[in-house]
């Protein structure tokens, strides 16, 4: 059984330019979260997927995207880049049920840095 | 939506000593509510959750409690050790997906 796996691990981009991340769900899962960790903070909850379709989003402007994979692996795509978009995006896989809250598993996350 | 406030942001003890670290949540809709460790430029790691149908759970030096009618919980370490410092983060789930995480709790065990 394979672990939760990112790319890249660190990136440096320029205002208004654009990124895609990407993450690797955990064998055997088909859900697919992705967070906005700013320094010293909690994990913010930005969108989440779920057999290809998003299945709940967060506060976060649409310039924040996504898409997955029939194999669930999944991209996270900022458009437009801000200087408060600097922070560490951890993308986390579980087991989605209906109805049913599963464990999160996180990847090591990508550290974005915004000049 | 979703509001979690976790106490206390920084809690330091002395290695042996327990630690307790208290969360409150807003949404009556919350159902799930794991504990994550995070170490200096590491992944959260899941270290123990509990249900709303569970009041209390226990896992070595390691337990929660759950209050759904006060709408607390909290995070008890017993017997901590130094690779017990880390930052805490308590979080509310509702339904099958969104997870609010807390703003941590910077603890540190000194030996």
């Amino acid at each position: 059984e394979t672990g939760v796996t990112q790319s890249p691990t660190h990136l440096i981009k320029t205002r208004g330019q654009q990124v895609t991340l990407r993450c690797s769900s955990q064998s055997g899962h088909n859900t697919v979260s992705w967070y906005q960790q700013a320094l010293g903070q909690g994990p913010q909850f930005i969108f989440q997927y779920y057999r290809e379709e998003e299945n709940g989003r967060g506060n976060f402007p649409p310039r924040f995207s996504g898409l997955q994979f029939p194999n669930y692996s999944s991209e996270l795509n900022v458009n437009a880049l801000e200087l408060d978009d600097s922070a560490l995006y951890l993308c986390a896989s579980s087991l989605g049920v209906v109805g049913g809250a599963e464990t999160q598993y996180f990847g090591p996350g990508t550290r974005l840095l915004v000049l | 939506g979703e509001n979690v406030e976790q106490h206390p942001s920084t809690l330091s003890v002395q290695e042996g000593d327990s630690a307790v670290i208290k969360c409150t949540y807003s949404d009556s809709a919350s159902n799930y509510f794991p504990w994550y460790k995070q170490e200096l430029g590491k992944r959260p790691q899941l270290i123990i959750d509990i249900r709303s149908n569970v009041g209390e759970k226990k896992d070595q030096r390691i337990a929660v409690t759950l209050n759904k009618t006060a709408k607390h919980f909290s995070l008890h370490i017993t017997e901590t050790q130094p690779e017990d410092s880390a930052v805490y983060f308590c979080v509310s789930g509702a339904g099958s997906y969104q997870l609010t995480f807390g703003k941590g709790t910077k603890l540190s065990v000194i030996p």
